[in-house]
């Protein structure tokens, strides 16, 4: 099956640094990807829908200046947290697909784990 | 607008017996279902979808779902559970125009000994 990278699984930070996670397809072009949060014992939350050579489009809520998409290519996609403060620490995954059609299946990444100290 | 409700937050089961997790959900336009599985700080992994083919899909790993449109659910089920299937299980859908996902809010499945 396909496969999705992410990078790093784990990165402690201090305060007001600001941190980049990278979430690549490693045998696919993933025409569309998305990135998640996750609270301790929480269902995820969608923060933005990324599609390669365009804007991100963020979820209601979420701040676009502060938590900055990048998807440059077919198979890179970077969600940098800019400033980050402890209240940023949590669970972030991605998550691609091959194809535009809702059928197509989502390929998730393993998650990275951000602590802001 | 779309939504999913998993029932159960939590559900126990010895190892060995069935287990069945609930998910009813709500969608303006033919929804895909998806059952994801997540074991603890790993990512997602596709168990079983519905994309209006057979209403009974047989996923990975022993487990199934039925659609059933009547009732706008899709349960997951297995006949006998495993230690390893203790984790915690996503029901999604999607199929709003767009690329819109809706997750519910999870079911985390304790297997006893």
């Amino acid at each position: 099956g396909a496969v999705v990278s992410q990078h790093p699984s784990r990165v402690i930070c201090k305060s007001g640094t600001s941190v980049k996670i990278e979430c690549r397809s490693l045998d696919f072009q993933a025409t569309t990807m998305f990135w998640y949060r996750q609270f301790p014992k929480q269902s995820l939350m969608l923060m933005a829908t990324s599609n390669e050579g365009s804007k991100a489009t963020y979820e209601q809520g979420v701040e676009k200046d502060k938590f900055l998409i990048n998807h440059a290519s077919l198979t890179l996609s970077t969600l940098t947290v800019t400033s980050a403060h402890p209240e940023d620490s949590s669970f972030y995954i991605c998550s691609a697909r091959r194809t535009v059609a809702n059928t197509g299946e989502l390929f998730f990444g393993e998650g990275s784990r951000l602590t802001v100290l | 607008a779309q939504s999913v409700t998993q029932l159960d937050s939590h559900v126990s089961v010895s190892e060995g017996t069935p287990v069945l997790l609930r998910c009813n959900y709500s969608s303006s336009y033919s929804p895909s279902l998806f059952w994801y599985v997540q074991h603890p700080n790993k990512g997602l992994q596709l168990l079983l979808k519905y994309t209006s083919a057979a209403t009974l899909v047989k996923g990975i790993n022993g487990f199934e779902a039925e659609f059933k449109k009547s009732e706008t659910s899709f349960h997951l089920t297995k006949p006998s559970a495993h230690m390893s299937d203790a984790a915690e299980y996503f029901c999604v859908v999607t199929g709003d125009a767009g690329n819109m996902l809706t997750f519910g809010g999870g079911t985390r499945l304790m297997v006893k000994p």
